[in-house]
């Protein structure tokens, strides 16, 4: 079945630094990505979308940037601050085939620790 | 609503026992949606709703598992006969009209099961 996982599970900065979370995914018919954040005890909070006639796209402070060649996306923050320490999902569709309900398939997320 | 709400926001059961969680999505929003999610792991899809109706339950884990909607808006996700495995946090989410689209999720309801 369709997977979307990240590669690293903790990460550790630098208040300042910028942060790279990286995501792949393995249905190349996903078209369009979400990248969720969860501080503890809350749910996912939406921090920025893609769909996949993108290969960027830019809100405050973060970049997504999509790379569908081989199925890989990337979160980046840039000045980390330590309200950023959270873990970072990224998630994708479901099988289009069976009929795009937007359930969402979530990898196993990536905690981001920020050092002062 | 401001956000989706869930309630409670905590249930601690005996096995066995039965648990009804309770969502109350975004005003207007017709898409809503059921995760679980285990200590220290992503989400795991369980059912999704347009209306009142569910055409997507093929997350549900097994019979024990029972969800419905009324008037289109609320949503309660029934666990009957619990198991110790069900301890989770159950997240509800909703979304302006389902398919491809932005979910904006509740802060969950964390069950421990004894």
């Amino acid at each position: 079945g369709e997977s979307v996982g990240l590669h690293l599970p903790t990460l550790s900065v630098q208040e300042g630094d910028n942060s790279i979370i990286n995501c792949a995914y393995s249905n190349s018919a996903s078209d369009y990505f979400i990248w969720y954040k969860q501080e503890s005890g809350k749910g996912p909070q939406f921090i920025i979308d893609i769909r996949s006639n993108m290969d960027k796209r830019q809100g405050q402070r973060v970049t997504v940037l999509l790379n569908k060649t081989v199925k890989h996306l990337s979160l980046q923050i840039a000045a980390t601050q330590p309200g950023d320490s959270a873990v970072y999902f990224c998630a994708g569709p479901g099988l289009v085939g069976s009929g795009n309900t937007g359930k969402l398939i979530f990898g196993q997320g990536t905690t981001l620790q920020v050092k002062p | 609503g401001a956000g989706v709400s869930q309630s409670p926001s905590n249930k601690v059961t005996e096995k066995g026992k039965d648990v009804e969680l309770r969502c109350d999505p975004i005003s207007g929003h017709t898409a809503l949606y059921w995760y679980r999610q285990s200590l220290g792991q992503g989400l795991e899809f369980l059912i999704y709703f347009q209306g009142n109706s569910a055409p997507d339950k093929s997350g549900l884990p097994s019979d024990r598992f029972s969800a419905e909607r009324t008037g289109g808006s609320v949503s309660t996700l029934t666990i009957q006969r619990t198991q110790q495995e069900d301890s989770a946090v159950y997240l509800c989410a909703s979304s302006a009209n389902g398919g491809p689209g932005t979910q904006y999720f509740g802060p969950g309801t964390r069950l421990l099961v004894l």
